[in-house]
């Protein structure tokens, strides 16, 4: 089976930098993905970590270690636009299987 | 276009209904998927189809069956539902469904509600 963690909701204020954790413990696998998805939209593509180590991609980046069954998102500088809920998927042979997702809210 | 779209945006029908959902990419993905999503919940698996044929089929009720007429196409069609069938239905595509699912695009979802 597939077993995917996440924290439920982050609070942070603009600028700041926020981390978003994620455990994993499936059936085979083969990466690991980040989606953000507002309220009422269908998530969109983030980043995808196969290999350990950390992916940057402007102020997003996501890191991986498959030996710990662990990742995380950074979000960094954040803006106001960046509330949203943050999915962690993870994907073997067979499909993607998404974490319950983290709200995160950006204040002022 | 990176675009999946999805229609209609909003449905309403009577547990009597037949409905359809329908999804359209073109960008040439030859991997078409159908999520379910509740409120404040992941999305989940229903389908998904691999070259035109269905590779997986999550265990879904019959009410509930999906068509994939051509590559580019992918519809849902809708039967005798049940209220607690009201969620946001997702369609997704991806370049291949091998090794897992690689990177997916979602449309923006059809929000179903059963009376």
């Amino acid at each position: 089976g597939q077993n995917i963690d996440q924290p439920t909701e982050m609070t942070a204020t603009e600028g700041a930098i926020v981390q978003i954790n994620c455990t994993y413990q499936t059936s085979g696998f083969n990466g690991l993905f980040w989606y953000q998805q507002h309220a009422g939209e269908a998530p969109t593509f983030l980043s995808y970590n196969v290999l350990d180590g950390l992916e940057e991609k402007g102020r997003f980046s996501s890191f991986l270690s498959r030996s710990k069954g662990y990742s995380y998102l950074l979000l960094k500088e954040l803006q106001m636009k960046d509330s949203a809920s943050y999915l962690c998927a993870v994907t073997n042979d067979y499909k993607l299987s998404f974490g319950a997702g983290t709200t995160v809210t950006v204040r002022a | 276009d990176t675009e999946v779209t999805q229609t209609p945006k909003h449905l309403v029908m009577g547990m009597t209904n037949k409905k359809s959902l329908k999804c359209e990419q073109h960008m040439g993905h030859r991997a078409m998927y159908w999520y379910k999503q509740k409120a404040k919940k992941p999305p989940e698996l229903m389908f998904v189809y691999s070259y035109e044929k269905l590779s997986i089929n999550e265990s879904v009720p019959s009410r509930f069956s999906p068509e994939c007429p051509n590559s580019s196409l992918l519809n849902l069609h809708l039967h005798a539902l049940q209220p607690e069938d009201s969620a946001l239905y997702l369609c997704a595509s991806s370049q291949e469904y091998q090794q897992g699912a690689g990177e997916q695009y979602f449309g923006p979802g059809t929000r179903l509600t059963v009376t």
